[in-house]
């Protein structure tokens, strides 16, 4: 069965840690995503990779930055933790150029206190 | 900016109702996908479609792309508290990079 497995389902962090958040896929994906989800907010994009060391900025990369060394991994850091990081993210991987829809983890609820 | 509104927002119906959700925008998707989210769990996608007025059925949900490929609809026939949950489209755009555009959701509440 074809997946993508986030490390945690639940985190809990102090304001001003540094968070790594990661994620793995198998199905050979070259694009890779990191969301989060918060409610009347829908899910935004924070960045995304399309290639091992590529990355692109999303729609809210601020305080947040990704890594990429090797195609099935995609790790999502905070860089040092605020209460207003406190979400839900989603990571997601699809084939380059491909329409066809994404495959999502089952999510990290991150609270930072 | 492509974006995609969806309606409704929020839907709380009986057990054995027919409901529509509807996913619109002014710009052209190549694709469309329909997504449902369990509570704490991440989306899981239900169905691609790819060409103009394009229906497709999944057991009791039917999935409609437009004509012109600017929206698309789900029905649910005989709605069952399993189908409890959020519904979102998404779209690919025309920049083929493999970024979708979400919708911001239908939060369904299916009643027994």
């Amino acid at each position: 069965d074809v997946k993508v497995t986030q490390s945690s389902r639940y985190l809990v962090k102090r304001t001003g840690e540094k968070v790594f958040l990661e994620c793995v896929q198998d199905m050979d994906h070259e694009n890779m995503f990191w969301y989060r989800q918060d409610p009347g907010l829908g899910l935004r994009l924070i960045y995304f990779s399309y290639d091992v060391k590529m990355k692109e900025k999303g729609d809210i990369p601020e305080g947040y930055s990704v890594s990429r060394e090797k195609k099935e991994r995609f790790s999502l850091i905070l860089e040092s933790a605020s209460t207003n990081q406190t979400s839900m993210y989603l990571c997601a991987s699809s084939f380059l150029n491909d329409g066809y829809g994404y495959t999502f983890g089952s999510g990290t609820r991150l609270t930072v206190v | 900016t492509q974006l995609l509104e969806q309606s409704p927002q929020f839907l709380s119906i009986q057990e054995g109702e027919n409901l529509t959700v509807y996913c619109n925008s002014s710009s052209v998707f190549s694709s469309l996908q329909w997504y449902r989210q369990e509570p704490g769990e991440g989306p899981v996608l239900l169905v691609t479609v790819v060409t103009g007025g394009e229906v497709k059925k999944l057991k009791r949900l039917t999935f409609q792309f437009g004509d012109a490929r600017k929206d698309s609809s789900l029905h649910i026939t005989a709605a069952q508290p399993g189908d409890t949950g959020l519904y979102l489209c998404a779209g690919a755009g025309s920049s083929n990079t493999g970024k979708l555009i979400f919708g911001q959701g239908t939060t369904l509440q299916v009643k027994p």
